[in-house]
Formats: structure tokens, C-alpha cells, sequence
């Protein structure tokens, strides 16, 4: 399996600042993702992190709240913006194989904005 | 329309029992079929993956599709406590080239000794 970590593993953060995470993939990884769930309830797809270029944002995420880099292959960073409570959530980075449906998760950033 | 749905539960069952996980996804070209286990504060771990209809074994999991009813179980047999967890189906539906995946609400099992 696909090796994904993430950093940092949890934060509290203050209404109004903003919070980068970063997700290093191993090399078996060509396709990376970011997630988002929030309390008690599933996975919820933020974007897909394009390496080099924009990301590709699901319906309801915009890129000047979540902006996304990808510079190399085997790395990410989202950050998220302008906090509000309402953004206290876990962030999984994902990362996909070439040639494969599976999908592996980082173990997740607990953010609590206060 | 919800794409995959579960029962979310939550799902009780003793130790030693067969503790028994349904889903139901709406797009009928779905190709891919996932269940991830999650424990509380823990990310996604994938046990399961199954593609074509009829059943997956490994271990005490079973996998089970049917793609004519748009149906997919998860079986755990010989349940024990440290199965508790959330479960997980995750659908990758067919032309989703960006590896999207829809993912299930999830159904909280609970195996007590």
C-alpha cells in the first residue's frame, strides 16, 4: 500500500487565520486528493491536487478558501482560509496509484477553529 | 438522489456472530467497489475491494456484488471487538477518469464481547 503522511496531525487554530497542511505521498502515488470530514458524518471530496497546474475543485469549494499547490509529484499542500468554526473538521490527503482504482489516506489533520 | 447509501446504524452484534453490511449505489455503470474500515478519530483503511458480481473472500470478510441490483454487502464472520469501527462503501462510478470516488455515510458496527 501507498504510504501518505501528513502534517500537522492537529491544530487550533483562531477565527480568521489561516492553516496550511502538508501531504507527502510515496512514489507510487500519481494522483492526490483532498478530503474533508466533518463531524460524524462521510468523506467529502474538497479537490483533486494536478501537479503543476490548478487544482480541480468539487462543487462548493473555491480555490481562494482552500487553495491547493502540488509542486512536485509527490507532494501537496492545502490551506485553508480566512477560518471560520464552521471549518473545524479532519483534512485527509488521498492518493491514488497509476493504473489502480485503490485509494490510500493520510492519517488526517483534527483542525478546531475556536 | 444520494449515489451511495448505507444503513448508517449503528450495528450491534456479539462476539462470534456474523455481523452483515449493506450498500446501494444509483449509477448502474459503476465500476469499482470499496469498504474502507474507519476507527473513531482514525483515517479510512481500505480491507475490501471487489469488481465483478458474486463474492470476495479474505479472511473473515466477504465482499458481495450484485450490479443487475445495484447491491453491495460486506459479511464479517467470527465478529470480534477490535472489528468495531465504522464501515465504510465506496463507489468509483463508471467515466470518473479523475478517480472520483462517492463515498457512503457509513455504518457504525459494534461487536461487544
Amino acid at each position: 500500500s501507498a504510504v501518505i503522511s501528513q502534517k500537522p496531525s492537529r491544530d487550533i487554530c483562531q477565527r480568521g487565520t489561516s492553516l496550511t497542511i502538508q501531504c507527502q505521498v510515496d512514489s507510487q502515488v500519481t494522483m492526490m486528493f483532498w478530503y474533508r470530514q466533518q463531524p460524524g458524518q462521510s468523506l467529502t471530496l474538497i479537490a483533486t491536487a494536478n501537479q503543476g497546474s490548478e487544482a480541480t475543485y468539487e462543487s462548493g469549494f473555491v480555490i481562494d478558501k482552500f487553495p491547493i499547490s502540488r509542486p512536485n509529484l509527490t507532494f501537496s499542500t492545502l490551506t485553508v482560509s480566512n477560518m471560520s468554526p464552521e471549518d473545524s473538521s479532519i483534512y485527509l490527503c488521498s492518493g491514488r496509484g497509476r493504473d489502480t482504482d485503490t485509494q490510500y489516506f493520510g492519517p488526517g489533520t483534527r483542525l478546531t477553529v475556536l | 438522489q444520494k449515489e451511495v447509501e448505507q444503513n448508517s446504524g449503528p450495528l450491534s452484534v456479539p462476539e462470534g456472530a456474523i455481523a452483515s453490511l449493506n450498500c446501494t449505489y444509483s449509477d448502474r455503470g459503476s465500476q469499482s467497489f470499496f469498504w474502507y474500515r474507519q476507527y473513531s478519530g482514525k483515517s479510512p483503511e481500505l480491507i475490501m475491494s471487489i469488481y465483478s458480481n458474486g463474492d470476495k473472500e479474505d479472511g473473515r470478510f466477504t465482499a458481495q456484488l450484485n450490479k443487475a441490483s445495484q447491491y453491495v454487502s460486506l459479511l464479517i464472520r467470527d465478529a470480534q471487538p477490535s472489528d468495531s469501527a465504522t464501515y465504510l462503501c465506496v463507489v468509483k462510478n463508471r467515466g470518473s477518469t479523475l478517480g472520483r470516488l462517492y463515498f457512503g455515510r457509513g455504518t457504525q458496527l459494534t461487536v461487544w464481547p
